[in-house]
């Protein structure tokens, strides 16, 4: 059974801070999404990570997966407050889809 | 881009009463979702459909109903509303199964 761990489920930071968030899934997966989700709206897709090794960055994220480790990281970089939001990461395998619980990040100013 | 709506933000029903969500998409999408998010729980799968008349359930279907009459409507059902159905209820559409989604902006359901 296909199961998807998030850690930290939250997390409050400071502007200008690094930190990693760490998602762990339990069998093979086909592929690996992160999603943002705002107080109050809808999700958001960021990235999409296909292979062992991908790399994916935008701003200040940055995705990676290791298939082998079953783990896949999303990385702030020098943290802004508009990155304030809840992180989903989503594994899928044969076309089922499982959603993390989510992490809320708060990044103080 | 691709547009999911949803047919309200905010509802309040009383228990017992029948419920419909509606969520339209403008993409041609073939594969409709509907999730539940309440805190602590992420999102849970309700039900999905890959084509028109086409429903799978998902993880959690007990309690509700869908209908796809339409490619582009996708409806969730609750046919006698109980109060531990109150939650976000979010809509998603993609192209191809296992492919980006597009959610909608989600319906906040109280059941009283």
């Amino acid at each position: 059974e296909l199961k998807v761990e998030q850690n930290p489920l939250f997390l409050s930071m400071q502007e200008g801070k690094n930190y990693t968030i760490y998602c762990n899934y339990s069998t093979t997966s086909d592929r690996l999404y992160w999603y943002r989700q705002d107080p109050g709206k809808s999700l958001e897709s960021l990235f999409v990570l296909l292979s062992n090794g991908a790399v994916k960055q935008e701003g200040r994220l940055m995705a990676s997966l290791d298939t082998k480790a079953r783990l896949s990281t999303l990385h702030i970089t020098a943290a802004v407050h508009d990155l304030s939001a809840t992180y989903f990461c989503v594994a899928m395998r044969d076309d089922k889809i499982i959603f993390g619980k989510g992490t809320r990040l708060h990044i103080l100013p | 881009d691709v547009k999911v709506t949803q047919s309200s933000r905010y509802l309040v029903k009383r228990t017992g009463e029948k419920v419909f969500l509606e969520c339209v998409q403008d993409m041609d999408h073939e594969n409709m979702f509907w999730y539940r998010q309440d805190p602590g729980l992420g999102l849970r799968l309700i039900y999905f459909s890959y084509d028109v008349k086409m429903k799978e359930k998902g993880d959690i279907p007990e309690g509700y109903s869908v209908s796809r009459e339409k490619k582009e409507r996708f409806s969730l059902i609750l046919e006698s509303a109980s109060t531990n159905q109150t939650s976000m209820y979010l809509c998603a559409s993609s192209l191809i199964a296992g492919r980006n989604w597009f959610f909608g902006p989600g319906t906040r359901l109280l059941v009283l």
